[in-house]
């Protein structure tokens, strides 16, 4: 079982936005602004698109977006295009004894 | 261009050991930590551990589920990283990813990936 908990999966029509939750401890997603999240297109590495819960690396859409409140970080994707099919994973800092975890991954259809 | 890039992976008997190397370029590897990300067939992405940069003297940090077992070196001189899998398990077996962390505290440049079998 991962450590943070995602959706399995999740779907929206292109145009559309969607939302993906990623939920932690205060451990975790709840004491650090550092979740992170990744791209991963299929048979790829995973790509950085959100960096301290809301910042975007240079050369990332702004469709892309991320957000935090309590123990639960979310990655919204607005105006859905078919590239964006492919799966993504949270990931939070969470101390010294674990450093980190990823939450256990979300496919997003397009459809 | 920065760029990572693994090797070393293959099939290996349970007991085994492997190293894995991961090659950087375009960017002062010295400067940032490296960590090591699996990620099992189908399932999801593992954090294995991970060397800090030169200035904090390299020191690493493990997963518990590889600590003892995995051991993460670097050389800064050839800009490579490596991982040192010792004891290996049929669980082990993954995509081995090697990821610059950025002062960001993420993950913000990854390699190819390397796949390791272990089986009998």
């Amino acid at each position: 079982q991962s450590a943070l908990t995602q959706p399995a999966s999740v779907s929206g029509s292109p145009g559309q936005s969607i939302t993906i939750s990623c939920t932690g401890t205060s451990s975790d997603v709840g004491s650090y602004n550092l979740v992170s999240w990744y791209q991963q297109l299929p048979g790829k590495a995973p790509e950085l698109i959100i960096f301290e819960v809301s910042q975007r690396p240079s050369g990332v859409s702004n469709r892309f977006s991320g957000s935090k409140s309590g123990n639960t970080a979310s990655l919204t994707i607005s105006g859905l295009q078919a590239e964006d099919e492919a799966d993504y994973y949270c990931c939070s800092y969470a101390g010294t004894t674990i450093h980190w975890v990823f939450g256990g991954g979300t496919k997003l259809a397009v459809l | 261009e920065v760029q990572l890039v693994e090797s070393g992976g293959g099939l290996v008997q349970p007991g085994r050991s492997l190293r894995l190397s991961c090659t950087a370029s375009g960017f002062p590897f010295g400067d940032y930590a490296m960590s090591w990300v699996r990620q099992a067939p189908g399932k999801g992405l593992e954090w294995v551990g991970f060397t800090r940069s030169k200035a904090l003297y390299g020191t690493t940090e493990y997963a518990a589920s590889v600590k003892g077992r995995f051991t993460i070196s670097r050389d800064n001189s050839k800009s490579i990283a490596y991982l040192q899998m010792n004891s290996l398990k049929i669980e082990d077996t993954a995509v081995y990813y090697c990821s610059r962390r950025s002062g960001a505290d993420a993950f913000d440049i990854w390699g190819q990936g390397t796949m390791v079998t272990v089986s009998s």
